[in-house]
């Protein structure tokens, strides 16, 4: 299995651009999860899915922030317009929903706005 | 959320035991406790969870309170791989079953 799949793995774009990040979980897995990790405020869930549908988006910054699942095999994170406080590690995880089961994560995405 | 209390940093010497404490006086019955450790420059990965009794793993042991206010991540002997922040996770399932990061401790292991 190769595990949850992010790209690209790094990204710099200057401020103002659309930025859009991709995750492909798990087969078979049903929850995936948007996270985002910097030194000032540590990892912190932005969203998450059961089922492809949006169940909680309170860690979501703000408006310029979307996040989509359209199927079972992937979702991005899109950010626009970017801005130079949007760097980050962003990190995908996913898992089988319930309580016994461990969340898997990518290796992550490392931002950098100009 | 429910939350956890760590040391910021810890340190052990390579093939010694290691306890990571953890204290979540606030947890509530439905609260499982999982630990999850992040190396350098990856993604954290997960090493264990428990709800009232004691568990067992590969990886690690961890030894719940039986008041469950607190618990405790056992290395039975650490290597230098094992260098890590550690992180001490309530996860309620009732409430959607998210995952709440909090600073975590940060172990570092000398050869």
């Amino acid at each position: 299995d190769a595990g949850v799949i992010q790209s690209p793995r790094h990204e710099v774009t200057e401020m103002g651009q659309e930025v859009t990040l991709r995750c492909k979980p798990i087969s078979g897995h049903n929850s995936l999860f948007w996270y985002r990790q910097t030194m000032m405020r540590g990892l912190e869930l932005l969203i998450y899915f059961n089922n492809n549908v949006p169940i909680d988006d309170s860690g979501m910054p703000e408006d310029r922030f979307s996040a989509k699942m359209p199927n079972a095999s992937f979702s991005t994170l899109k950010i626009q317009p970017s801005e130079p406080r949007d760097s980050a590690v962003y990190f995908c995880a996913s898992e089988v929903s319930g309580p016994y089961n461990e969340q898997f994560f990518g290796p992550g995405t490392r931002l950098t706005v100009l | 959320d429910a939350k956890t209390t760590q040391p910021n940093s810890m340190e052990s010497n390579e093939e010694e035991p290691v306890h990571l404490p953890c204290n979540h006086s606030t947890i509530s019955g439905t609260d499982y406790i999982h630990w999850y450790r992040q190396l350098p420059s990856q993604g954290p990965e997960y090493v264990i969870h428990g709800l009232t009794s004691n568990v067992n793993n590969r990886m690690a042991s961890l030894a719940i309170a039986e008041d469950r206010k607190s618990s405790t991540l056992i290395l039975h002997r650490a290597t230098l791989r094992d260098a890590a922040v550690y992180y001490c996770i309530l996860r309620d399932y009732n409430q959607g079953g998210k995952l709440i990061f909090g600073q975590g401790t940060e172990l570092s292991v000398k050869p």
